[in-house]
């Protein structure tokens, strides 16, 4: 069975400055990984994914996250923050074979002026 | 991209009335479907995976019974709470997943808000 462990329910970051949004997952094979972002009564929107090909991933809105395997991560960065990052983050984890997706317990992150 | 809706987006209802939520997949045909409950402040919770024809697979713990699943198609899956009560006021998310794209991708709706009076 899968786990999705994420470090920290609320980070808080000045405008301008590095977002690091830390994600651990425990699986006996490699996963797809994934960060989603939710805005305040909103669904989930997709940032990036990791099925496997290059481990440094880029996604929407500035945002990258690398899979490194011998740590088991998959943290979330983006080097300027910007106001409307201000959201809760999930990441999460599915197998190949699997159709479901295990989420973690979400990252809240502010962005001070 | 993929988009899937839900309707409503936010219900009020009477403590012992029923609910219908339905999730669509606007531009893609989804062979499965799932439902999410999400509390403030928390993950999501899987409640429950459908696939289109089939009866769906309910998580342990989730009341088949009471949270009805229904995938009649492969661009609508709706869930009817049945017999409300406020304990069952939620946020619920549907998502769905297209035989096309990556494994286990899955492509989010708005969500809708439940409130139970």
């Amino acid at each position: 069975a899968q786990s999705v462990t994420q470090l920290g329910s609320h980070v808080s970051v000045s405008e301008g400055a590095l977002v690091l949004l830390r994600c651990n997952y425990s699986s006996s094979v490699p996963p797809y990984l994934f960060w989603y972002v939710q805005y305040p009564n909103q669904g989930l929107q997709l940032l990036l994914k990791y099925t496997s090909a290059a481990t440094l991933v880029k996604g929407i809105n500035g945002f990258e996250a690398e899979f490194k395997k011998s740590e088991t991560s998959f943290h979330l960065t983006k080097p300027s923050a910007h106001m409307s990052d201000a959201a809760e983050y999930f990441c999460a984890a599915g197998s190949g074979s699997a159709r479901q997706l295990t989420f973690g317990s979400g990252t809240q992150l502010t962005v001070l002026p | 991209g993929a988009v899937v809706s839900q309707h409503p987006s936010w219900v009020i209802c009477k403590s012992g009335t029923s609910v219908k939520i339905e999730c669509r997949s606007l531009d893609f045909q989804a062979t499965t479907m799932f439902w999410y409950r999400q509390f403030p402040k928390q993950s999501l919770m899987l409640m429950a995976t459908s696939n289109e024809g089939s009866k769906a697979t309910y998580e342990q713990g989730v009341e088949k019974d009471k949270f009805l699943i229904n995938h009649a198609s492969l661009t609508l899956s709706t869930l009817t709470v049945t017999s409300a009560h406020p304990e069952d006021s939620s946020f619920y998310i549907c998502s769905a997943r297209a035989g096309q794209v990556a494994p286990s991708e899955q492509f989010f709706g708005p969500g809708t808000r439940l409130t139970v009076l």
